[in-house]
């Protein structure tokens, strides 16, 4: 069974700008989750999609904001970059909600 | 509000030496416990978890955990490292039911010394 991808692997983009990210989940998979990867910060968890409805949202302004499609696929938005919006992006997908999540490789995306 | 502190930042050991990974984590009822591991410019990598029933696990590439409900730990060990070991883990605690969020440690840097 493929694993989780995630286009593009990496990204570069300037203030100001809008940058959208793909995430393909494992096959049978409906939970989707994004995470934000920094070395100051951490992991931290961005929100999770279900049944293409958003089920959980983590500390993050409103310039992020994501979607999931009928077939469990989902994208994540970032509007207005900032610098500190440099990191690699994470996704996740697991066969329920309550259950091991499975990482993709990631999206770095730098903000210039 | 969960959490999970990993204490050591880096930890080297050498070639064919025993390693254990430090891990506690802070939750309301019992918890799901994940180990992941990743190496530079790559995702996570799942090497153990822990939902319920015998507390040692076992996972891959001969890497094991024990829960340890009293302490709030779940520390990961080897007993022989190789040198492809090295890389960062993270710890991370999970609800073990509605939602799926992983609240992450800051991660151990592991160096193997030849």
């Amino acid at each position: 069974k493929a694993g989780v991808t995630q286009t593009p692997r990496y990204l570069i983009k300037t203030r100001g700008q809008q940058v959208t990210l793909s995430c393909s989940p494992i096959s049978g998979h409906r939970s989707v989750s994004w995470y934000q990867q920094t070395p100051g910060q951490g992991l931290q968890f961005l929100f999770e999609y279900f049944s293409e409805t958003q089920r959980n949202k983590g500390n993050f302004p409103g310039r992020f904001s994501g979607r999931q499609f009928s077939n469990s696929r989902s994208e994540m938005n970032v509007s207005t970059l900032e610098l500190g919006d440099s990191a690699l992006y994470l996704c996740a997908s697991s066969f329920l909600r309550a259950d091991t999540q499975y990482f993709g490789p990631g999206t770095r995306l730098t903000v210039l | 509000a969960q959490s999970v502190t990993q204490p050591d930042i880096h930890i080297t050991v050498s070639e064919g030496a025993s390693l254990e990974l430090r891990c506690n984590y802070s939750y309301g009822a019992t918890p799901y416990l994940f180990w992941y591991v990743q190496s530079p410019g790559q995702g996570l990598q799942l090497l153990l978890k822990y939902f319920s029933g015998d507390t040692l696990v076992q996972g891959t590439k001969g890497f094991e955990a024990e829960f340890k409900r009293s302490q709030s730990s779940f520390n990961l060990r080897k007993p022989s490292v190789h040198w492809s070991d090295a890389a960062e883990y993270f710890c991370a605690v999970g609800a073990n039911s509605g939602y799926s969020t992983l609240t992450f440690g800051k991660g151990t840097m592991l160096l193997v010394s030849p």
